[in-house]
């Protein structure tokens, strides 16, 4: 069973300050990383995707990939209080066929404290 | 680029009756397209796997003759929700993607609140 893990929160971080989001998956041969922002009520927005091992930054965010851990994470600098939402960890699913489907993972609430 | 559209964003039907979910790529084609289904304050679940042309792919669990999926062009997928009965009510969303998302991820529809009286 492939599996994508975070920590469900609530992570709770005052204005300014960064957010690490963690994220660790299963299955070695995965290839793409996705992060995703949901509001509450909304659909799932893609925010950040990252395929090689180190950081790739955009903005005031950073994902960072590490696959001989199996580790993907996200930084937010100076987070705002719009920066509040779930944000989910996806994982293309790597195999025969290659159906391309995305194994995500429970989300992390994060909250940003004014 | 990647913008998918999602129709209705809400729906409210009687027990007992059919709902019809539709959802467009408008600016490129998808060989696959994706449904998903949310309860409140919980996770993502997908349900089925939209192939272009072919029968849907369905996760374990999810009934296909209930949740009928039509795929019949490279643009358009639909979601049928046969005999809807309240517990069906939920936040229903579809996702596609070029290149099997490989490379550009998937992009989300802005989801169909189904409520079921």
């Amino acid at each position: 069973q492939k599996e994508v893990e975070q920590n469900s929160g609530p992570l709770s971080v005052p204005e300014g300050a960064i957010a690490s989001l963690n994220c660790t998956y299963s299955d070695r041969g995965s290839q793409s990383f996705f992060w995703y922002r949901q509001y509450s009520g909304k659909s799932p927005e893609l925010i950040m995707s990252i395929y090689s091992n180190g950081d790739k930054e955009d903005g005031r965010f950073t994902a960072q990939l590490n696959k001989a851990s199996q580790y993907v994470s996200l930084l937010i600098r100076d987070s705002q209080p719009s920066d509040s939402a779930t944000y989910l960890c996806a994982v293309n699913e790597h195999g025969s066929g290659n159906t391309g489907k995305l194994i995500f993972g429970q989300g992390t609430t994060l909250q940003v404290k004014p | 680029g990647a913008v998918v559209s999602q129709h209705p964003s809400w729906v409210i039907c009687k027990s007992g009756t059919s709902v019809k979910i539709e959802c467009r790529s408008l600016d490129f084609q998808a060989t696959t397209m994706f449904w998903y289904r949310q309860f409140p304050k919980q996770s993502l679940m997908l349900m089925a796997t939209s192939n272009e042309g072919s029968k849907a792919t369905y996760e374990q669990g999810v009934e296909k003759d209930k949740f009928l999926i039509n795929h019949a062009s490279l643009t358009l997928s639909t979601l049928t929700v046969t005999s809807a009965h309240p517990e069906d009510s939920s936040f229903y969303i579809c996702s596609a993607g070029k290149d099997r998302g490989l490379l550009y991820g998937y992009t989300f529809g802005s989801g169909t609140r189904l409520t079921v009286v």
